[in-house]
Formats: C-alpha cells, sequence, structure tokens
C-alpha cells in the first residue's frame, strides 16, 4: 500500500539551529511530493512542493526539501530555524498514474519545538 | 488570497445524530476533498470529488458518510448517524490541479 513515513515524530531545537526532517514514501511511480506546515491553532498551508525538475526545491520562509527518487525521500531542511517555526510539520505525497485522484498520501506529522 | 473556509469550526453533537460540516473552496477549484485527523493521529484521506462525482473514497468512507456539492459553491460532508470514534478534526481541501489549499477545518466532537 502507499504510504509515507516521517522518521521524527518530535524535534526540539534550539534557535538558529539546523533542521532536518525526514520523510521516505513507499510508491514505485512518479509522484509529487509536499510539504505542509500547521502552526498552532491554524490550518495547513504549503510549505513547498516537487512535480519535476530539479529536486532541490525552495519554498517559504527559507525552507528547502531534496527529492533524492534513488532513496524515496523528500528530506526538509532549514539552516538556521527561529521560535516561530514552532509548528507541525507533514510531509505528503500524490500518487499519479491511472486511478490515482490526487489525494494525498500524509505522514505522521513530526511537531517542531523551537527554544529561544 | 483566496480561502476555502470551513463551518462551524467546533461542532459537538450527541452520538447516533446526523451532522453535516460545511466547506466553501476557493471559486474557481475544481477538485473538492475530506480529509479527517483523529488526534495524535496522521491526516487521512476520506473523499475526492469531480465533476459533481465522487471520484475516490478511501474504506473509512463508508455508508454512513455522503458528500453533496448542492449549489456550485458549497461542498458538504454528511455523517448519517455519528460514533464515537468519528470525533476528530475534518478538513476540506481543493485545488485547480497540483497543490492543495486547505481550511482551517472543523472539529467534531461526538458525545
Amino acid at each position: 500500500a502507499q504510504s509515507v513515513s516521517q522518521h521524527n515524530h518530535h524535534v526540539i531545537l534550539s534557535e538558529a539551529a539546523s533542521l532536518e526532517l525526514g520523510c521516505n514514501y513507499s510508491y514505485g511511480g512518479t509522484v509529487n511530493l509536499f510539504w505542509y506546515v500547521q502552526y498552532p491553532g491554524q490550518h495547513l498551508q504549503l510549505l513547498l512542493k516537487y512535480f519535476s525538475g530539479d529536486p532541490l526545491v525552495k519554498g517559504i520562509k527559507g525552507f528547502e526539501a531534496e527529492f533524492i527518487k534513488s532513496k524515496f525521500s523528500f528530506n526538509l531542511r532549514k539552516p538556521s530555524v527561529q521560535w516561530s517555526d514552532t509548528a507541525e510539520y507533514f510531509c505528503a505525497v500524490i500518487p499519479l498514474g491511472s486511478g490515482n485522484t490526487g489525494k494525498l498520501i500524509f505522514g505522521q506529522g513530526t511537531t517542531l519545538q523551537v527554544k529561544p | 488570497e483566496p480561502e476555502v473556509t470551513q463551518t462551524p469550526s467546533h461542532q459537538v453533537t450527541q452520538m447516533g445524530q446526523e451532522v453535516i460540516l460545511r466547506c466553501v473552496p476557493i471559486s474557481n477549484h475544481l477538485y473538492f476533498y475530506w480529509y479527517r485527523q483523529i488526534l495524535g493521529q496522521k491526516v487521512e484521506f476520506l473523499v475526492s470529488f469531480y465533476n459533481n462525482e465522487i471520484s475516490e473514497k478511501s474504506e473509512i468512507f463508508d455508508d454512513q458518510f455522503s458528500v453533496e456539492r448542492p449549489d456550485g459553491s458549497n461542498f458538504t460532508l454528511k455523517i448519517r448517524s455519528t460514533k464515537l470514534e468519528d470525533s476528530a478534526m475534518y478538513f476540506c481541501a481543493s485545488s485547480v490541479k497540483g497543490p492543495q489549499h486547505f481550511g482551517d477545518g472543523t472539529r467534531l466532537s461526538i458525545l
């Protein structure tokens, strides 16, 4: 079955530390990849996406992610986190191909807590 | 920036009662989705809707669930006879094609 796995459930960092959140998916075909963020009390917001082309994609607020096809991975990175990055981060995949309707398959989420 | 809006933000209902969750997708979007997130668990796909019909549904979306786009703007999720395990955050999403835009969600609490 298609699934998305996020390696870290809860990450605690100090401000200015570097961040990397792991994400792996299981699907042999072509995918669209996403990272969404959910700030406390707010809705899911798109951080960045990968459809095709350069596997290193840049998103909002200084985030970037790298698609490594051979590893089925799409890890999220930020060189220097801020207290305002405290949120829940979700990796998500849309499997492409016949029969797929654009549904997002989510990972379980990673809670990031940034200490000032 | 246009947004997906959901009402109500919080719904408390007795077990066995019917509940309707409402969503207004972004106006030029064509694809519509419902997801839910049980507390502490991942966001799960429920159903996708395109061209006035369900295009895919998950095994969670059983006969107790239905969706409707009654007037070309609203997109509703109905649970016919709620169960305790239906307590969750329900998210509506819409897209033209590609990234989905999410509403703030409706927190459904079943007593």
